[in-house]
């Protein structure tokens, strides 16, 4: 069965970079099947696709984000890591770390989320 | 950015109800639709992909219809585990996209 699990810090200063790690246990983020992504959800609100990374290290990026978005994959670690820089307020949400297919494209598993409140 | 719409944005229905959740995308996006249900405090979870296939595990009184920019998720007979927030999703184009949720409360 496949598990994902995000960590990070709970809370980040305003003007300072999100950090983020999703760690995959019972399957591999070297597989070329899926994509591996990441999502947020403001408390209250709606979800926000932020991007995704393939095994082979190509990323796709929201536009809204895109100058402050880095996605990276560790093979080794079997982890796949988000970085936002230069957050405010409005960054603060639950973060989750989802498996899209490739073929077809669905997110089939998410990780249980992670609350990062963006505050001083 | 392609744009999902929702509605209704919230509805209370009984038990063994029949229930219909529409989501309309600002321009066609084929069948590449996903329906997740949401439930307070916890992640989404994948109910129907490519507009009308259920996923497996998934109870068949969920079902998923539509194409091109119209779609619907109809719960044939509503049970209390059916509570939630429901979203729909367009995988056609990027970014990719989410309508804003239908909260369904059970009466």
């Amino acid at each position: 069965q496949l598990q994902l699990q995000e960590s990070g810090p709970g809370l980040v200063q305003p003007s300072e970079t999100l950090s983020l790690t999703c760690t995959v246990s019972g399957g591999s983020v070297s597989s070329a099947s899926y994509y591996w992504t990441w999502i947020r959800q403001p408390p209250g609100k709606g979800l926000e696709w932020i991007g995704h990374i393939y095994y082979s290290g190509s990323t796709k990026y929201n536009p809204s984000l895109k100058s402050r978005v880095t996605i990276s994959v560790d093979t080794s670690k079997n982890q796949f890591s988000l970085k936002l820089s230069s957050v405010t307020a409005a960054d603060t949400a639950v973060y989750y770390c989802a498996r899209r297919v490739t073929r077809p494209e669905f997110f089939d598993y998410w990780g249980q989320g992670i609350l990062v409140a963006v505050s001083s | 950015a392609i744009q999902m719409t929702q509605s209704p944005s919230s509805l209370s229905a009984s038990v063994g109800d029949r229930v219909t959740i529409t989501c309309r995308a600002s321009q066609g996006i084929r069948n590449d639709l996903g329906w997740y249900q949401q439930k307070p405090g916890k992640a989404p979870k994948v109910l129907i992909y490519v507009a009308s296939s259920l996923q497996s595990g998934v109870p068949s009184r969920f079902s998923g219809s539509g194409s091109g920019t119209d779609f619907t998720l109809t719960i044939s007979s509503l049970q209390p585990e059916d509570f939630g927030t429901y979203y729909c999703q367009q995988d056609y184009d990027y970014p990719l996209t989410f309508g804003g949720g239908t909260k369904v409360e059970i009466k």
